[in-house]
């Protein structure tokens, strides 16, 4: 069975970091793209980043660029997510997703909640 | 990278059919067929219901349909059920090798 558990996630003050992981499990890894997409609270989905299953093709949204940073460790069947200089608007529940190619997302984690707040 | 547009609500009586469409733009909906449908009922994570346009995963039933006309892509759901209730998200590949989603649809079964 293909599980993805997200962590990492908590209450973060303005400007403060904090790395988030997806756990991956019941599937190879290391053969698939991921993207991480949030979800801040009664709002809609919106991608913010993808990693090719080996890493050499990174993508990040407008809106993170510069701040975030997209990796993979896919020994430990692990996706991470560095989050710097975080912003109130940031507050989110994060989730990782398995691709298929580039085309879609075939499962989804739980997602992980990131509060931005002083 | 602007969301693609959906309209905010839909309704329908349950055994009737309803349409959600996802508007976009040549550089995403109307340049490829990488348009993708998600459910994702309060509090939890989102579940495929459609890719490539009009695929359905296995375990989707197949009231689930979608397709594609230039820069809009549309879901219909037929024979409406109470479960069926949920958020609705529309998303695509975009030129930019980047992805793109809808604002979401919220539907209501009556």
């Amino acid at each position: 069975e293909v599980q993805l558990v997200e962590s990492g996630g908590g209450l973060v003050k303005p400007g403060g970091s904090l790395r988030l992981s997806c756990a991956a499990s019941g599937f190879s890894f290391s053969s698939y793209n991921m993207n991480w997409v949030r979800q801040a609270p009664g709002k809609g989905l919106e991608w913010i980043s993808s990693i090719s299953s080996g890493s050499s093709y990174i993508y990040y949204a407008d809106s993170v660029k510069g701040r975030i940073t997209i990796s993979r460790d896919n020994a430990k069947n692990s996706l991470f997510l560095q989050m710097n200089s975080l912003r109130a608007e940031d507050t989110a529940v994060y989730f990782c997703a398995r691709l298929i190619g580039w085309d879609y997302g075939d499962h989804w984690g739980q997602g992980t909640l990131v509060t931005v707040s002083s | 990278q602007s969301a693609l547009t959906q309209p905010p609500s839909v309704s329908g009586s349950p055994g009737q059919s309803v349409t959600i469409s996802c508007t976009g733009t040549s550089s995403d909906v109307g340049s490829y067929d990488r348009v993708s449908w998600y459910q994702q009922p309060p509090g939890t994570a989102p579940k495929l219901m459609i890719y490539d346009v009009s695929n359905r995963p296995s375990g989707v039933p197949d009231r689930f349909s979608g397709s594609k006309s230039g820069n809009t892509a549309s879901l219909t759901i037929s024979g409406l059920q109470a479960e069926d209730e949920g958020d609705y998200y529309c998303s695509s590949y975009t030129s930019s090798s980047t992805w793109v989603f809808g604002g979401g649809t919220k539907l209501t079964v009556l």
